[in-house]
């Protein structure tokens, strides 16, 4: 089993729809979540972390379910520009590691 | 702005030559991490330093691959004899500080070496 697993997609959505995306990890221990964008033939940027609170940064929304070792990402009112590779990144605690998923694709459709 | 400077760009190169990645990381962090992202396997961690010292190399084979800090401006990663299953993108990534107890560290990534081996 993957340390940090995430549903491949594609997500095919039209533009203003409301789209969300779970990642599930393995280790309990872990500490740091984030979720980053990657774009074709590009690097990952991070796009957000993930706090126990869960956070909102505009149209985007991040949860963390300790309990359930997961976390989510919602996206509201989805932009053509929000096309994109989204990769859940997870922490363990007492590491320096950085575990990615594979990450989830994500089309926005005109 | 300050960015991770990786090279090359892309490389071809036949099966059994070896390969060497360059990475400059920002000025001032003190993790570095390599990965390699393939279709099928996403992004892997190969090793990761925290000022300059190896900490885990766990996620490389060990007998081709070597990951080295000469200096705090440089990291390298050499594969030899390179095979064609390593053909991937391979990204540097820098961190800030590297210390344990501070969450939330953000991870600055290179623009990757595009490898192909024939």
């Amino acid at each position: 089993r993957k340390e940090v697993e995430q549903d491949p997609g594609p997500f095919n959505v039209p533009e203003g729809a409301t789209v969300a995306f779970n990642c599930t990890y393995s280790n309990s221990a872990s500490q740091s979540f984030f979720w980053y964008r990657q774009d074709c033939r590009k690097e990952p940027k991070l796009l957000m972390s993930v706090y126990s609170s869960g956070n909102e940064d505009g149209r985007f929304t991040a949860q963390l379910n300790r309990a359930s070792q997961y976390i989510s990402l919602l996206i509201r009112d989805s932009k053509l520009s929000d096309s994109a590779t989204y990769l859940c990144v997870v922490s363990p605690s007492g590491t320096y590691k950085y575990i990615f998923g594979t990450g989830t694709r994500l089309k926005v459709l005109a | 702005d300050a960015r991770v400077t990786q090279t090359p760009r892309h490389k071809v190169t036949e099966m059994g030559q070896e390969v060497t990645m360059r990475c400059q990381p920002i000025l001032g962090h003190n993790t570095v991490f390599w990965y390699r992202q393939t279709m099928m396997q996403g992004l892997e961690l190969l090793a990761y330093f925290r000022n300059r010292a190896p900490l885990d190399d766990s996620g490389m084979p060990k007998d081709r691959f070597s990951a080295e800090m000469p200096d705090a401006t440089l990291a390298t990663l050499k594969i030899q004899p390179s095979e064609p299953r390593d053909s991937a993108v391979y990204f540097c990534a820098s961190g800030p500080r590297g210390r344990v107890e501070v969450e939330q560290e953000k991870l600055f990534f290179g623009s990757g070496t595009q490898l192909s081996v024939l």
